[in-house]
């Protein structure tokens, strides 16, 4: 399958600091990108979609002044967290997807995730 | 939106048994669905998927089964090894909304030797 990679995988912070995490699709161009958060021990939330060259469209409840996501690139998105506090400490998965015409291909390959600890 | 519920939370089986976790839909649209096994600390991996337009799948000692009337999936584990042992996840999409995927809350599967 196709790979995504995730950069860092784990990140200590200050409270107050901001951290960017990279999401990037190794091998295949990916059209659309997605942002999840993952508490302990509970399901993946999706935070925001990214579209190449357009807004992040975000859930609801999710700050997009706080969670600054650009996907500049086919292969590249990136996830900004703004004046992280302990309470965003989480485990931030993304996952990309290429959409294959109308065989309709929606797999998503998920990448390895990143901890993100804030004191 | 969509809603999928997942059950049970936790389920533990003696190696060898079966396994079945259930999800339940809410959006008729949606038509893709697959299932991720998630290891501690690392990425969702896809296990198997169904689309709307069959009823089950299998793959060796996975299968899957889809009542679209029903809404509801399931996931069946045969011949259960410790190396099962992890959290699953189900999850709907609806090509024809956003191609997002909604989760189901998990399932860790406890596989005693």
């Amino acid at each position: 399958g196709a790979v995504v990679s995730q950069h860092p995988s784990w990140v200590i912070c200050k409270s107050g600091t901001s951290v960017k995490i990279e999401c990037r699709s190794l091998d295949f161009q990916a059209t659309t990108m997605f942002w999840y958060r993952q508490f302990p021990k509970q399901s993946l939330m999706l935070m925001a979609t990214s579209n190449e060259g357009s807004k992040a469209t975000y859930e609801q409840g999710v700050e997009k002044d706080k969670f600054l996501i650009n996907h500049a690139s086919l292969t590249l998105s990136t996830l900004t967290v703004t004046s992280a506090h302990p309470e965003d400490s989480s485990f931030y998965i993304c996952s990309a997807r290429t959409y294959l015409g109308l065989a309709g291909n929606n797999e998503q390959f998920f990448g390895p995730g990143t901890r993100l600890t804030v004191l | 939106g969509e809603n999928v519920e997942q059950h049970p939370s936790t389920l533990s089986v003696q190696e060898g048994d079966s396994a079945v976790i259930k999800c339940t839909y809410s959006d008729s649209a949606s038509n893709y669905f697959p299932w991720y096994k998630q290891e501690l600390g690392k990425r969702p991996q896809l296990i198997i998927d169904i689309r709307s337009n069959v009823g089950e799948k299998k793959d060796q000692r996975i299968a899957v089964t889809l009542n679209k009337t029903a809404k509801h999936f399931s996931l069946h584990i045969t011949e259960t090894q410790p190396e099962d042992s992890a959290v699953y996840f189900c999850a709907a999409l609806n090509n024809n909304a956003g191609n997002m995927l909604t989760f189901g809350g998990g399932t860790r599967l406890m596989v005693k030797p």
